[in-house]
């Protein structure tokens, strides 16, 4: 139940075609769910978050889409630019709560 | 300014060493947390403090201390560690228990013990 599952573990795309990464929890009590970028050696960083009350959210080229009644949320990167090569997490939050559940992470290269 | 900064930025220690990792915020936060990030591998959440006082400790070993003498600052005291403790060491802070709380990440210490 406290699980966020994020697939796939790697992506490979090519210089301005879209990356795609899905993640799913169980948890209902979870309210918050932000994704996190990662470079090499440096540490997470906030990308971009969203509520359960909002199915998407957009901010510049990052998308978060949401599905509640799945229980699935994914981030869209559109126009993928080399300089999005990094590690991207997935995570959940309780409402009130301060603990992060993580995914698994996915490694995303993007082929110039 | 949305920093959270952690000394020092790499360390090496033996198993019988005792050292401390530090990390600080001036965003007026009060929660921090320190994480464990092996390669590879999302953050594992090690202590929680919330106002200054310790609220998780996800069952870490008694050789990780932690500590936060006041609202801006987090230590981490390390003594007698194994080498399987070699990771990157994740400060992070925010606002504690609303809605929509970004924890912001500093830039870990990378260490290593041998």
């Amino acid at each position: 139940q406290q699980q966020v599952k994020q697939s796939p573990q790697s992506l490979i795309v090519q210089k301005g075609g879209i990356s795609i990464i899905n993640c799913a929890y169980e948890n209902t009590a979870f309210d918050y769910f932000p994704w996190y970028q990662q470079f090499p050696g440096k540490g997470p960083a906030l990308l971009i978050a969203i509520r359960p009350d909002v199915s998407e959210k957009k901010e510049g080229r990052f998308t978060i889409s949401f599905n509640k009644s799945a229980k699935q949320f994914s981030l869209h990167i559109m126009d993928s630019q080399p300089g999005d090569s990094a590690t991207y997490f997935c995570a959940a939050r309780k409402y009130r709560g301060n603990k992060l559940v993580f995914g698994a992470g996915t490694i995303l290269r993007v082929k110039s | 300014d949305t920093e959270v900064t952690q000394t020092p930025k790499h360390l090496v220690m033996g198993m019988t060493n005792k050292k401390s990792l530090k990390c600080e915020q001036h965003m007026g936060h009060r929660a921090m947390y320190w994480y464990k990030q092996k390669a590879k591998k999302p953050p594992e959440l090690m202590f929680v403090y919330s106002y200054e006082k310790l609220s998780i400790n996800e069952s870490v070993p008694s050789r990780f201390s932690p500590e936060c003498p006041n609202s801006s600052l987090l230590n981490l005291h390390l003594h007698a560690l194994q080498p399987e403790d070699s990771a990157l060491y994740l400060c992070a802070s925010s606002q504690p228990s609303g809605r929509s709380d970004t924890q912001y990440f500093g830039p870990g210490t990378r260490l290593t013990v041998l």
